[in-house]
């Protein structure tokens, strides 16, 4: 059974640097094809692709986002954290992480952990 | 980037009633076109992939179609558990997603 959670800060201040992490169980970041993304939501509003990190440690990010962010894993803790500097108040949102299968899919998610940036 | 256009942005709808929802992309995604389905404080839960594939587990009452840049999802029946927000989301290039349909109770 794959599982996904998110987990971080609930509320950054302007400027700040947002670190998450996405704990994942019942696969391998060291499994061919295998990737895990992050997507966002702002509250009442559509979904975001942020980024994507692969089993062999390729990355791709979103161009909107693409200045700000960074993906990494350690394949050992069966951990992703994506990094996102110079937060925001546009940047309040529920951040998913999600498991990419085979068919290029995000196929399982996480719970989604709200973000809130205000000073 | 690909862009992804939804429509309607809310859709009113009865128990029973056929609905479609459409959504169209800025270029040619071929077939790489998947739908989800949200509802509130929850994550997305994938029903269609590859336009019209349809996931081990969702009921067939819902349906895709089309290629290229026009895609619709069918729900044939509409059901209580079925109002919620729909997307629509490409893997042709990276993701994209559309803006989201909104179903709700007429």
């Amino acid at each position: 059974q794959i599982t996904l959670k998110e987990s971080g800060p609930t509320l950054v201040k302007p400027t700040q640097t947002l670190t998450l992490t996405c704990t994942f169980s019942g696969f391998s970041l060291s499994t061919s094809e295998v990737g895990v993304g992050w997507i966002r939501q702002p509250p009442g509003k559509a979904l975001e692709w942020l980024a994507v990190i692969y089993w062999n440690d390729e990355k791709r990010y979103s161009p909107s986002v693409k200045s700000r962010l960074t993906i990494t894993k350690d394949t050992s803790k069966n951990q992703v954290v994506l990094t996102l500097t110079n937060m925001d108040p546009v940047d309040t949102a529920t951040y998913y992480c999600a498991h990419k299968g085979l068919r290029s899919l995000y196929e399982h998610w996480g719970q989604g952990t709200l973000v809130t940036v205000s000073s | 980037d690909i862009q992804m256009t939804q429509s309607p942005s809310t859709l009113s709808a009865s128990v029973g009633d056929r609905v479609t929802i459409t959504c169209r992309a800025s270029q040619s995604i071929s077939s790489w076109l998947a739908w989800y389905q949200q509802k509130p404080g929850k994550a997305p839960n994938l029903l269609i992939y590859k336009a019209s594939s349809l996931e081990s587990g969702v009921p067939s009452r819902f349906s895709g179609s089309g290629s290229g840049t026009e895609f619709t999802l069918t729900i044939s029946s509409l059901q209580p558990d079925d109002f919620a927000t729909y997307y629509c989301q490409q893997y042709n290039n990276y993701w994209t997603f559309g803006q989201g349909t909104k179903v709700e109770i007429k």
